[in-house]
Parts: structure tokens; C-alpha cells; sequence
């Protein structure tokens, strides 16, 4: 049962236009959502988060939306450059689980 | 302080073999995580610690995984018997006690690569 979802395992995007990168997810008790981006034989690292009790958070390029009545979040990233080329992964938990339930990623590729 | 720390960065190991993976989180993070990473897929988790304390266990640690964090500093995950579906990426992560309501944010390591022949 995959609870948090990545449908879309690839994304290209010229630089200085718009990343959008869309995450789902089933239960409805996830609470807090973080976004982290994963360069090759690295860990990954942590970029931006959203409480529920938001539906909107901002950290320079980075923007978070949620909506939690679609039960979706999505990353919009702008200007794009090539040093975002990574792979993206939603992270959902239930405040006080202190587990993060990942999706299976979305490898962007920015196109200089 | 340098990070989350792991150690060995790849293992290569015969089937049946024991292996060990060591973890070193930010010293003043109280709570330390195991994930499992395999191609394709997100990070799984495994096992969390709050200081020494395992409280949360996957159904994805079989009898074969055991972990431990003794003082409640570095941490260590063995494998006994291993077997090729034990092949991933394992990552270690941790975090300060309280960042405030859900605001729980985990700094990784780079990861121990396991190759199971």
C-alpha cells in the first residue's frame, strides 16, 4: 500500500521556466509534509517542509502548495537551473509518529 | 559538527554473510533513524531510537536486522545471514528532540551501499 505517491518518475525543463514536481497521498492523518532532493551517492537533503495547517510555504525558489482536500502537494521550483537536476522526494507523517512515509521519487532534469 | 555520518560507504558480501553498518548522527540530535533505500523506490524506513531507546520497529526488520544505539550516541545496524533481496542503499538520519508541532526535520547521511553476491 503505497500511502504517498510520485506519478511521475521524470520531469525535463529548460532552464529559467517552471519545475513542478506533484506528490499524492492516501491517509488522511498525515499532518506534516517535507520535500528533499537526492544527488547521486549522496543522502538526501532536506529543502522545504508544510504543516497542514497551511496550504502554502516559500523559501526563496522553492514553493510548497497542499491541498489537502486532494489529498496532493506539489513542488514548484522558479527559476530552474541545472544544478536542480536531482531526484525529488515527498516525505508525509503523522505528527508524533516521527516516521516519514517517502514516495518513490521524481528524477528532474534541467536542460541548460 | 560534520553531519550524519556513516560508515562503511559500500560493502560487498557473499550471501550468508554478517555485516555491519556503523552511524554517527549530529551530536545534539536525540533521535536517530534507519532507512532502506533499494533502485526505483523512496527511502523505507526501518528503526527508530530516541536517545538509547529503539521505540519503533518496521515489519521490514526481520529477525535477521537488529540495531542498536548504546549511551544513546552512535548506532549500528547488523545483518546476519544476508541475502541478495538485502542489496540497498541504508541510510541513517537524525533529529534534534523537539523542532516544534510535526516540525520533525531529518538530516541524512550519505548512505551505506550493501552488495549482497
Amino acid at each position: 500500500d503505497q500511502q504517498v505517491k510520485q506519478n511521475s518518475p521524470s520531469l525535463s525543463v529548460q532552464e529559467g521556466r517552471i519545475s513542478i514536481l506533484n506528490c499524492d497521498y492516501t491517509n488522511s492523518m498525515f499532518d506534516y509534509f517535507l520535500w528533499y532532493k537526492k544527488y547521486p551517492a549522496e543522502g538526501p537533503t532536506f529543502l522545504i517542509s508544510i504543516s497542514s495547517i497551511k496550504d502554502k510555504n516559500e523559501d526563496g525558489r522553492f514553493t510548497v502548495f497542499l491541498n489537502k482536500s486532494a489529498k496532493h502537494l506539489s513542488l514548484h521550483i522558479v527559476p530552474s537551473q541545472p544544478g536542480d537536476s536531482a531526484v525529488y522526494f515527498c516525505a508525509a507523517s503523522v505528527t508524533g509518529t516521527y516516521k516519514y512515509i517517502f514516495g518513490t521519487g521524481t528524477r528532474l532534469k534541467v536542460l541548460a | 559538527d560534520t553531519g550524519v555520518s556513516q560508515d562503511p560507504r559500500h560493502k560487498i558480501t557473499k550471501r550468508g554473510q554478517n555485516v555491519t553498518f556503523r552511524c554517527d548522527p549530529i551530536s545534539e540530535h536525540n533521535r536517530l533513524y534507519w532507512y532502506r533505500q533499494t533502485l526505483g523506490q523512496g527511502p523505507e524506513f526501518l528503526t527508530y531510537f530516541q536517545n538509547e531507546a529503539q521505540l519503533e520497529k518496521s515489519r521490514l526488520l526481520s529477525d535477521r536486522f537488529s540495531a542498536e544505539r548504546p549511551k544513546g550516541s552512535f548506532s549500528t545496524l547488523e545483518i546476519q545471514r544476508t541475502e541478495q533481496g538485502d542489496s540497498a542503499m541504508y541510510l541513517c538520519a537524525s533529529s534534534p528532540e523537539d523542532q516544534g508541532a510535526g516540525a520533525n526535520v531529518l538530516t541524512f547521511g550519505a548512505g551505506s551501499r550493501l552488495t549482497v553476491l
